[in-house]
């Protein structure tokens, strides 16, 4: 079983509709989540990081968090062309030797078309 | 803030040679930086973990004798790719962490084709 989870898609949407992505996680230990946006041969840009359950709100992006079912979701509303892109969901554990370290998922392909 | 830089961007070299690619926190200070491997289509790779004054620690399978990394200050971390091979051809992307904070900033990334 992979660490950390995502369905790699592609996902396709139209323009202006809610994207919503997943990703699932196997250490129970995690504390902090993260998403990260990459076009493609570009290197990742953090979108978004949650520690608490429940949502967070950053203008079109929704993180939600729910760790009781070991799962974190990224949704964007009013989904743009620009969107278009590859997430990759983060997680990183509290301590231990991997302090800080994050394992990454393989990524969603998300195509957001006009 | 959280700008992280990385040079070269792009380096062409012969089979062999070594080749050295920077990562430079511009506006905050990177107690531990971390160094990735990206193939294409593939997600990121960690390579190794370095803190500030110390040695860093490979991921299992990663060969520190060719990887070499070096931590000297809060701002500059250093990767040099030994006796570089066509296998070692791939998107080398640096992250920077400040200290108590689990968020990574990444560099833009340094593409390396080894001829």
């Amino acid at each position: 079983q992979k660490e950390v989870e995502q369905n790699s898609g592609p996902l396709s949407v139209p323009e202006g509709a809610i994207a919503s992505l997943n990703c699932t996680y196997s250490d129970r230990g995690s504390q902090s989540f993260f998403w990260y946006r990459q076009y493609s041969g570009k290197s990742p840009e953090l979108i978004m990081f949650i520690y608490s359950n429940g949502d967070k709100e950053d203008g079109r992006f929704t993180a939600q968090l729910n760790k009781a079912s070991q799962y974190v979701s990224l949704l964007i509303r009013d989904s743009q062309p620009s969107d278009s892109a590859t997430y990759l969901c983060a997680v990183a554990i509290a301590g231990g030797t991997s302090y800080g370290k994050l394992t990454f998922g393989q990524g969603t392909i998300l195509t957001v078309h006009p | 803030g959280a700008v992280v830089s990385q040079h070269p961007s792009r380096v062409i070299c012969k089979s062999g040679t070594s080749v050295k690619i920077e990562c430079r926190s511009l506006d905050f200070q990177a107690t531990t930086m971390f160094w990735y491997r990206q193939f294409p289509k593939q997600s990121l790779m960690l390579m190794a973990t370095s803190n500030e004054g110390s040695k860093a620690t490979y991921e299992q399978g990663v060969e520190k004798d060719k990887f070499l990394i070096n931590h000297a200050s809060l701002t500059l971390s250093t990767l040099t790719v030994t006796s570089a091979h066509p296998e070692d051809s791939s998107f080398y992307i640096c992250s920077a962490r400040g200290a108590g904070v689990d968020t990574q900033y990444f560099g833009p990334g340094t593409r390396l084709t080894v001829l």
